[in-house]
């Protein structure tokens, strides 16, 4: 019962360097998220996918960037790093039905821009 | 703007006292309303609400949606060294027909004192 596989758990990133945050679930899910998470602050959507080859931005896409070529794997992808992007992020997924739902998480990348 | 908000922001409570939890939101389009319990990784799914007025419960924790207040409630009574964590709520929009796209609050960062 693997779920939803995120790698890194642990990063720390050069101001100005580049990473791929790695996010694959074996759920045959439709839907995938990005989202990160900042101290007192909540969830925040980064980017999320409806299915494969298709993708949106969340509340926060500044800086990031996703692309979704499978069902299973939805990469962030961070070009320049900063360290505003300082913060835990969490994958998620969910089933594409026709109501309500219900999102399975990753167990998070800890990432620090210094 | 769509938003959801939980009070209090934290709370520090002896094993053994019952707690209340709130979440109130502001959303177009309602779908669902998601309570999750967040300790030192991932979030964990503990409630899907989409009608009012019917209680959902597992073990000691029980919660509630009232569509007409819009606001939902996460009771814990009992509690345990174990309950302390952040709660989180977030709230399913329907946004166009796109799905999953959850609006969370900030949480509820519960300690329990043994």
């Amino acid at each position: 019962n693997a779920g939803v596989t995120q790698t890194p758990k642990f990063r720390i990133l050069k101001i100005g360097q580049s990473m791929t945050l790695q996010c694959t679930q074996d759920m045959n899910h439709n839907y995938m998220y990005w989202y990160r998470q900042d101290p007192g602050m909540g969830l925040k959507l980064i980017y999320y996918s409806v299915g494969a080859g298709i993708t949106d931005k969340g509340e926060v896409p500044n800086g990031y960037n996703v692309s979704r070529s499978t069902t299973e794997d939805f990469p962030l992808r961070l070009e320049l790093a900063a360290p505003s992007q300082t913060s835990v992020y969490f994958c998620a997924s969910s089933e594409a039905t026709g109501w309500a739902t219900e999102a399975f998480f990753g167990q998070g990348t800890r990432l620090t821009v210094v | 703007e769509d938003k959801v908000v939980q009070s209090p922001l934290s709370l520090v409570v002896h094993e053994g006292d019952t707690v209340t939890l709130n979440c109130s939101y502001e959303v177009t389009n309602f779908r669902s309303l998601l309570w999750y319990k967040q300790e030192k990784k991932a979030p964990t799914f503990l409630f899907m609400l989409t009608s009012s007025g019917i209680e959902k419960k597992s073990g000691r924790l029980s919660s509630i949606l009232d569509k007409k207040e819009l606001f939902s409630i996460l009771n814990i009574t009992a509690t345990q060294t174990g309950d302390s964590a952040i709660y989180l709520c977030a709230v399913d929009p329907l946004y166009g027909g796109s799905q999953g796209n959850l609006i969370f609050g900030k949480g509820t960062k519960l300690s329990v004192k043994p």
